[in-house]
């Protein structure tokens, strides 16, 4: 079965500083997508970074960016600059071929505290 | 710019009750998504649609129907309700399959007395 694993159930950072959310995941595909979805205290999910594995360049997204190591199926998230509004459970995901269609595989999460 | 909506945003029910949860989206996306959140457990995928008129189960399927209205509307049903169907319950859509970005719904704190 396809996995992806968050080995960190909660991190913390200082505000201001930079923090690293890990990532490992499974797939046996040559092609595929990863994710990482931010969920802040009101519940919603939000998209952060979207990485395309047959792009060699790490995905960035202004204070967010991603150390993609496809060999180690390595996928983590670095957040510089850390600031309160950061706070939230951070999920990592990545794509798995089931048949003619495709779904997200989602890691528990990390719960990231910033602290001021 | 409503993006998906979910209604009702809480609900409380007894064992065997039924209810149908209601997804819409105005995004004109092809594929929706409904998943559940438990603590420690995160998001499992209970159905899928890819498209208008198809609907697929996803990992834990057991207890719940789904109906894929039109493109706009996806609906969760729970025939029979029960206390291990407690949870937080989310809508998604994507523009045209899971590789493509998801956009969530607020949720659906359902509780099962």
């Amino acid at each position: 079965a396809q996995t992806v694993t968050q080995s960190q159930p909660e991190m913390s950072v200082q505000e201001a500083e930079t923090v690293t959310l890990s990532c490992t995941y499974d797939t046996s595909e040559s092609d595929y997508y990863l994710f990482w979805y931010k969920q802040p205290p009101s519940r919603q999910m939000i998209l952060v970074i979207r990485q395309e594995a047959y792009k060699q360049q790490n995905a960035t997204e202004n204070r967010f960016s991603v150390n993609f190591q496809k060999a180690a199926k390595s996928f983590s998230l670095k957040i510089s600059d850390s600031q309160l509004g950061d706070a939230a459970m951070y999920f990592c995901a990545s794509i798995h071929n089931a048949g003619n269609n495709r779904k997200l595989i989602w890691g528990l999460g990390t719960s990231l505290a910033v602290n001021p | 710019n409503a993006g998906v909506t979910q209604t009702p945003k809480f609900q409380v029910l007894k064992t065997g009750q039924s209810m149908t949860l209601q997804c819409a989206q105005d995004m004109n996306h092809n594929s929706m998504y409904w998943y559940r959140q438990d603590p420690g457990m995160g998001l499992r995928l209970i159905y899928y649609s890819a498209s208008e008129g198809t609907t697929d189960k996803g990992e834990v399927p057991n207890g719940y129907n789904v109906s894929r209205l039109n493109k706009r509307e996806f609906s969760l049903r729970l025939e029979s309700a029960a206390p291990s169907q407690t949870s937080v319950y989310f809508c998604a859509s994507s523009e045209v399959g899971a590789s493509d970005p998801q956009h969530f719904g607020d949720g659906t704190r359902l509780s099962i007395l």
